[in-house]
């Protein structure tokens, strides 16, 4: 069956560390991944979009890297803040070019100052 | 980038009613896309609704529950129907951007 899997358990680090979230998917072949930023009582916000054919993309303190080998994601905030601590949502296109996007459960980060 | 509204924000209703969401974006978009998010869940697709024909609907979800008009290219309402606690959840409205997708504040729904 199709499943798109992230890190269930909230991620809890110290501010300044690098903090990485995981993004796992079965039976599909993605032409993108999407991240998403999520905080209480919001719609989630859009991160970043990495392509099938790109191994990592950048922007300011965020990374993302996609290997359709493995079908997995990994997201990292570097220097974290405790302003970045709320829910990160992948999603992938499930069905090519109709804007349809199929959503994993999030991981929770929580920042420490 | 798209900026788009709910309305209500929230609502307390009671079981075996019915509520309409209305969605509004600040610009012309052919797709609209209904999502649901449950309590503790991620973002599930109800449907898709196209200005002039009607919506698209996931499997799970269907047109008699989940009632949705596109009367323009700007505006979008999702009703939902005979309401249960099950329908307890946040409804969100998303459009597709370039390589993108914008969604709502949400609708927060508690249902009685």
């Amino acid at each position: 069956s199709q499943k798109i899997e992230q890190n269930s358990e909230a991620l809890n680090i110290q501010e300044g560390k690098t903090a990485t979230l995981t993004c796992n998917y079965t039976n599909y072949s993605p032409a993108y991944l999407q991240w998403y930023r999520q905080d209480p009582g919001r719609g989630p916000v859009f991160l970043l979009l990495i392509r099938e054919n790109e191994k990592e993309k950048r922007k300011e303190r965020l990374k993302v890297t996609f290997d359709t080998t493995l079908k997995q994601s990994l997201f990292h905030i570097t220097a974290s803040q405790p302003a970045d601590s709320a829910t990160y949502l992948c999603a992938l296109d499930g069905t090519s070019n109709t804007g349809k996007l199929i959503f994993g459960q999030g991981t929770t980060l929580q920042v420490k100052p | 980038s798209a900026v788009i509204s709910q309305k209500p924000s929230r609502d307390i209703c009671q079981r075996g009613t019915s509520l309409t969401i209305q969605c509004q974006v600040d610009s012309q978009v052919t797709m609209m896309f209904w999502y649901r998010q449950q309590p503790g869940q991620s973002l599930t697709l109800i449907a898709t609704a196209n200005q002039g024909s009607e919506a698209t609907y996931e499997s799970g979800f269907v047109i008699d529950k989940f009632p949705i008009s596109r009367p323009n290219l700007t505006f979008s309402t999702l009703t939902v129907s005979n309401m249960s606690p099950e329908d307890s959840s946040i409804y969100l409205c998303s459009v597709r951007g370039s390589e993108t997708q914008y969604f709502g504040p949400g609708t927060r729904l508690l249902v009685l």
